[in-house]
């Protein structure tokens, strides 16, 4: 069964100060991991999108990092900020061909900037 | 949110009552998705549809119906709402088919079976 596991559940950072959140999937075959930011009573709002052969996709202060073989990825946010403070979402695509649909979404991270 | 929106936003209803949310795009999208979000669960699949009056189903289709009758309007109904189905619901949609292509969100309409 395809499965995103995301780490830690909840994380509380310092305004400023650097974080990585952890994103493991078992989806295979695989064709491309995204994440996105949920910010509370919003919908999801993507970030960066990275296909197998990349392995880093930087969107600003965000950095996402993907190894294919150990099927990991991770996201840095350098420097956060008070709105950095959302839930992030890691979402796999497995690869089908064309017409496909399912996409496999992590349970997010919920990340809290405090000041 | 790419000019996707949602009605109702927040809906409370009774158990057994139909509810159809409504979810309308200006976008163009040829693709558009329900999901359901819940705690403790990734964002689910419930129906998706991938032209006018070309929809199928997703993981957690059944209590679920959707039409699409234009290109720009997909309506999700619960035709005997339960408790199991107090959630947020999204729509999304996309360009092309959901494994290659970016997918947009709406701000979601959050149900209340009571």
């Amino acid at each position: 069964k395809n499965q995103v596991e995301q780490s830690p559940q909840s994380l509380i950072i310092l305004e400023g100060k650097n974080c990585t959140l952890q994103c493991n999937y078992t989806v295979s075959p695989f064709s491309n991991l995204r994440w996105y930011k949920q910010d509370t009573g919003r919908g999801p709002v993507s970030l960066t999108i990275m296909t197998f052969s990349e392995n880093t996709k930087s969107n600003g202060r965000y950095t996402a990092t993907l190894d294919a073989d150990t099927k990991q990825s991770s996201l840095h946010i350098t420097a956060s900020q008070l709105s950095d403070s959302a839930s992030y979402i890691c979402v796999v695509s497995p690869y089908s061909g064309a017409g496909s649909y399912q996409l496999t979404f992590g349970k997010g991270t919920k990340l809290s900037v405090i000041p | 949110d790419a000019g996707i929106t949602q009605s109702p936003r927040h809906k409370v209803t009774e158990t057994g009552t139909p509810v159809t949310l409504r979810c309308h795009q200006t976008e163009n999208h040829r693709y558009m998705y329900w999901y359901r979000q819940d705690p403790g669960h990734g964002l689910r699949l419930i129906h998706y549809s991938y032209g006018v009056k070309d929809t199928d189903k997703g993981e957690v289709s059944d209590g679920y119906s959707v039409s699409r009758s234009k290109t720009e309007d997909f309506l999700l109904t619960l035709e005997s709402a339960t408790s199991s189905q107090t959630s947020v619901y999204f729509c999304a949609i996309s360009d092309s088919d959901a494994s290659s292509y970016e997918q947009y969100f709406g701000p979601g309409t959050r149900l209340t079976v009571t």
